[in-house]
């Protein structure tokens, strides 16, 4: 969805860094979800952060973790990298009544060297 | 959790000829089925979806339809164009457009000219 966007665009970190992705939602949308995508796999549910609190939580380790800001836009930040989580993050928005999914942002590649 | 199952990996079809991809879930609960289509380097892209209370949904070439009983839900897709070739992914939620999705792992449709 051309509403959403992801900063950066590419990023790369060594091992057991940190590192931290940025997220704004498409105006109006209050409800922000995270995605990892690994090469040739379909895209896996972080969480989702609605009202500045984790909202649903998919099966990743705490080294994920999140935050909403007041204006709705999110961080994704993962702990101790591991050359594991190499991968396309991605984030969508929508509204928390939504009947529709929502589209994604472009993402960011994070690689892990 | 929700479990997607996706089928077949991949699919080359003639052009002008139809293309079928399915699905399987295992949650009961899940309510929302939407499909997306990624092109290579792209971001994944809604293109139709499906809600428990309706049995098919058509728009022009593509269509889904949904099998509450047996848990199953398919993409259609007739007269199969060169730009149709992607990756396509089937996806279940809980509680609507808004919550997490979980993904299927993928359907390369491969278009032959």
């Amino acid at each position: 969805d051309a509403g959403v966007t992801q900063s950066p665009t590419h990023l790369i970190k060594t091992r057991g860094q940190q590192v931290t992705l940025r997220c704004s939602p498409k105006s109006g949308h209050d409800t922000v979800s995270w995605y990892q995508q690994a090469l040739g796999q379909g895209p896996q549910f972080i969480f989702q952060y609605y009202e500045e609190e984790e909202r649903q939580r998919g099966n990743f380790p705490d080294r994920f973790s999140g935050h909403q800001f007041p204006n709705y836009s999110s961080e994704l930040n993962v702990n101790a990298l591991l050359l594991g989580d190499s991968a396309l993050y991605l984030c969508a928005s929508s509204l928390v009544s939504a009947a529709q999914g929502s589209g994604f942002g472009q993402g960011t590649r994070l690689t892990v060297v | 959790g929700e479990n997607v199952e996706q089928h077949p990996s991949t699919l080359s079809v003639q052009e002008g000829d139809s293309a079928v991809i399915k699905c399987t879930y295992s949650d009961s609960a899940s309510n929302y089925f939407p499909w997306y289509k990624q092109e290579l380097g792209k971001r994944p892209q809604l293109i139709i979806d499906i809600r428990s209370n309706v049995g098919e949904k058509k728009d022009q070439r593509i269509a889904v339809t949904l099998n509450k009983t047996a848990k199953h839900f398919s993409l259609h897709i007739t007269e199969t164009q060169p730009e149709d070739s992607a990756v396509y992914f089937c996806a279940a939620s809980i509680g609507g457009g808004a919550d997490g999705l979980t993904f299927g792992k993928g359907t390369h449709l491969i278009i032959q000219p």
